[in-house]
């Protein structure tokens, strides 16, 4: 049982690129979610969606983008990457929004 | 707005020295506290959810209590596996999908 999978890993960009965040759940959870993890602060909800087509805003959504076309897969596109955006990314799913969320391992993402 | 401070921001324990960790919030009525373990290069792992004022939960080395306007992470006769940041959340009632996390209290046991 896979759980909540992260690709890349790892990843620079120059300032101005784009890319997108792979998030895949083999739960068949309705919930997933977003956040952003820098230090010295808590994690901080980007975006978020209760189900297949259902996605909205979180707490720092500019500058991001996120789409939810199957249960399984929630990707978060960033659109055109800033200095500002060097965080660790974290996707996390649970069965309901208000149930504990399981946490992928996080992508590391550099923008230089 | 819902507020969660964690404190100390890091804890250094000699193995078998119990001690406690905090999480204050703020929340316009609490549906759930949440408190996770993040190991370094991972993603947080979840331990308990606290729903109302006096409910208490544990395992193993840890033990979670919640009044109405804290929450604390007890470890007891700490064990170096335990090293770790434990983060703590909370959920309003009104909302069904964001969750605020406090910035975590990284926990260091020496053996």
């Amino acid at each position: 049982n896979a759980g909540v999978t992260q690709t890349p890993k790892f990843q620079v960009l120059k300032t101005g690129q784009s890319m997108t965040l792979q998030c895949a759940q083999d739960m068949n959870h309705e919930y997933m979610s977003w956040y952003r993890q820098d230090p010295g602060m808590g994690l901080r909800l980007i975006h978020y969606s209760v189900g297949a087509g259902i996605t909205d805003q979180g707490e720092v959504p500019n500058g991001y983008n996120v789409s939810r076309s199957t249960t399984e897969d929630f990707p978060l596109r960033l659109l055109s990457a800033a200095p500002s955006q060097t965080s660790v990314y974290f996707c996390a799913s649970s069965p309901r929004g208000y149930q504990p969320q399981h946490f992928g391992d996080g992508t590391r993402l550099s923008i230089l | 707005e819902d507020q969660v401070t964690q404190s100390p921001e890091a804890l250094r324990l000699q193995e078998g020295e119990s001690s406690s960790l905090n999480c204050s919030y703020t929340v316009s009525g609490l549906r759930g506290l949440f408190w996770y373990r993040q190991d370094p290069g991972k993603g947080p792992e979840f331990l308990f959810t606290l729903y109302s004022a006096g409910e208490e939960k544990e395992k193993e080395r840890l033990k979670a209590t919640l009044t109405k306007k804290e929450s604390f992470l007890h470890i007891t006769a700490p064990k170096p596996e335990d090293s770790a940041t434990y983060l703590c959340a909370v959920q309003a009632r009104m909302d069904d999908y964001k969750l605020s996390f406090g910035a975590g209290t990284t926990v260091t046991v020496r053996a």
